[in-house]
C-alpha cells in the first residue's frame, strides 16, 4: 500500500495569511503514460462529510475559492491558502488514487491564530 | 447528486450491521460506488469499492471476509453488510462515488453525510 504522510499535523494562521500542507507518498503517483499526479486534497469542516478541493494535483474542483492552489509532482506535494478566511478551519486531507487501496493521509488541521 | 445512508447503531462486538446509502441524481447503474469510514477523531479509511455491474468487488484487508459491498441498481441503492464486528470497526461510515470527470473510480467526488456505527458492548 501507499503510505500517505502530512506535515504537519496542524498548524495555527492568522486571518489572511498563507497555510501550506505538505503530503509526502511512499513511492511515486505520477502515471507516465498520461503524465497526470493522483493526487487529490480534501477539506472537512467539523461535523461535515469530507469535501474534493484539488484533483490530479494541482486542478481545483469547480466553486473551490482560488485561494487554494495545489502542486507538486512524483512523490512530493503541497496545498497552499494563500490568505486564510475564518471558513477555511478545518482538517485537511491528501489521497492517491494511483492504485488499489487508496489511501490517505493523517490529516491537517488548520486553525485560526 | 446526493447520497444519503442509513443503518448505523450501536451493535455489540460479534454482531452484525448491515448499512444502506440511497443515491439520486445521477446513473447509479453506470457508475462505481465505495465505502470510506472514519474513526472518531482519526482519519479517512477505505473500506470497500463495487463496479457497476456488482460483479467486481474489493475489500481493505481489515474488513475481508467480514462485509460484504452489494448493490441493487434498480433501486439506486448500495449496501454493506458487516459481520462479526469488532471495536475497531467503530466508525462514520460514508458513502461514496466518483468524479464525473476522471475514469478514476477511487477520486472521490461526492460523499453522504455519514452513519455512525458503534461496537461496543
Amino acid at each position: 500500500d501507499i503510505v500517505m504522510t502530512q506535515f504537519p499535523d496542524s498548524l495555527a494562521v492568522s486571518l489572511g495569511e498563507r497555510a501550506t500542507i505538505n503530503c509526502k507518498s511512499s513511492q511515486s503517483v505520477l502515471y507516465s503514460s498520461n503524465n497526470k499526479n493522483y493526487l487529490a486534497w480534501y477539506q472537512q469542516r467539523a461535523g461535515q462529510p469530507p469535501k474534493l478541493l484539488i484533483y490530479w494535483a494541482s486542478t481545483r474542483e469547480s466553486g473551490v475559492p482560488d485561494r487554494f492552489s495545489g502542486s507538486g509532482s512524483g512523490t512530493n506535494f503541497t496545498l497552499t491558502i494563500s490568505s486564510l478566511q475564518a471558513d477555511d478551519v478545518a482538517l485537511y486531507f491528501c489521497q492517491q488514487y494511483y492504485n488499489t487501496p487508496p489511501t490517505f493521509g493523517q490529516g491537517t488541521k488548520v486553525e485560526m491564530k | 447528486v446526493q447520497l444519503v445512508e442509513s443503518g448505523g447503531g450501536l451493535v455489540q462486538p460479534g454482531g452484525s450491521l448491515r448499512l444502506s446509502c440511497a443515491a439520486s441524481g445521477f446513473t447509479f447503474r453506470d457508475v462505481s460506488m465505495t465505502w470510506v469510514r472514519q474513526a472518531p477523531g482519526k482519519g479517512l479509511e477505505w473500506v470497500a469499492n463495487i463496479k457497476p455491474d456488482g460483479y467486481e468487488r474489493y475489500y481493505a484487508d481489515s474488513v475481508k471476509g467480514r462485509f460484504t459491498i452489494s448493490r441493487d441498481n434498480a433501486a439506486n441503492s448500495l449496501y454493506l453488510q458487516m459481520n462479526s464486528l469488532r471495536g475497531e470497526d467503530t466508525a462514520v461510515y460514508y458513502c461514496a462515488r466518483r468524479h464525473s470527470d476522471s475514469p478514476s473510480w477511487s477520486l472521490f467526488a461526492y460523499w453522504g453525510q455519514g452513519t455512525l456505527v458503534t461496537v461496543s458492548s
